[in-house]
């Protein structure tokens, strides 16, 4: 079964730095990764989604990367502040309507 | 901003009893989803349905579920009878085309089974 990996729990940075959070994936390549953002105790939030056939996706401080060959996304948020802090998860989509979702990072931004 | 809303927040159940859950996705949105998180786990697909019927249902979804369209505005998830295991917070998404995938979700409803 498709297995997804974020690279660590949890993810303390400084504010105005770069938090770069890893996803890896096994077995079949996805149609889309798609990251989402989660706040304790509410629902996920949609931030981006990136195509198999894209590198790479930016829309203002985010940016998503995709490596199919490599079985892996990179997602950054540049000049990152301390409400940019929470869980961002990863999810593939093979386009059969199902979202498989990773555990998780939790990112901390602090002052 | 149109957004999915989910009634109730919380819902606590004694084991055996059944339970549904509501949810009332964005108006013009044609896909439904249901989503469980077991707290400090992550996301678990439950069931997709599109047209009036279900068109993808994962391995928890066994025959103690199921899912209801009512009226053109309501999305249920029915437990029938509940077990320990249940209980977790469920979120129901959306999607509005076929070509759009990003999934719109509500806040949750979280069970309590006792």
């Amino acid at each position: 079964s498709q297995k997804i990996e974020q690279n660590s729990e949890a993810l303390n940075i400084q504010e105005g730095k770069t938090a770069t959070l890893t996803c890896n994936y096994t077995n079949y390549s996805p149609a889309y990764l798609q990251w989402y953002r989660q706040d304790p105790g509410r629902g996920p939030v949609f931030l981006l989604l990136i195509r198999e056939n894209e590198k790479e996706k930016r829309k203002e401080r985010l940016k998503v990367t995709f490596d199919t060959t490599l079985k892996q996304s990179l997602f950054h948020i540049t000049a990152s502040q301390p409400a940019d802090s929470a869980t961002y998860l990863c999810a593939l989509d093979r386009g059969t309507d199902k979202l498989i979702f990773g555990t998780g990072t939790r990112l901390q931004v602090f002052p | 901003e149109p957004e999915v809303t989910q009634t109730p927040s919380h819902q606590v159940t004694q084991m055996g009893q059944e339970v549904i859950l509501r949810c009332v996705p964005i108006s013009n949105h044609l896909y439904f989803y249901w989503y469980r998180q077991i707290l400090g786990q992550k996301v678990e697909f439950l069931v997709s349905f599109y047209n009036n019927e279900i068109s993808e249902k994962s391995e928890i979804f066994d025959d103690q579920f199921s899912v209801e369209r009512p009226d053109g505005s309501n999305f249920t998830l029915k437990i029938r009878s509940t077990k320990l295991e249940d209980s977790a917070m469920y979120f129901c998404a959306s999607t509005g085309t076929r070509d759009s995938y990003e999934q719109y979700f509500g806040p949750g409803t979280r069970l309590t089974v006792t």
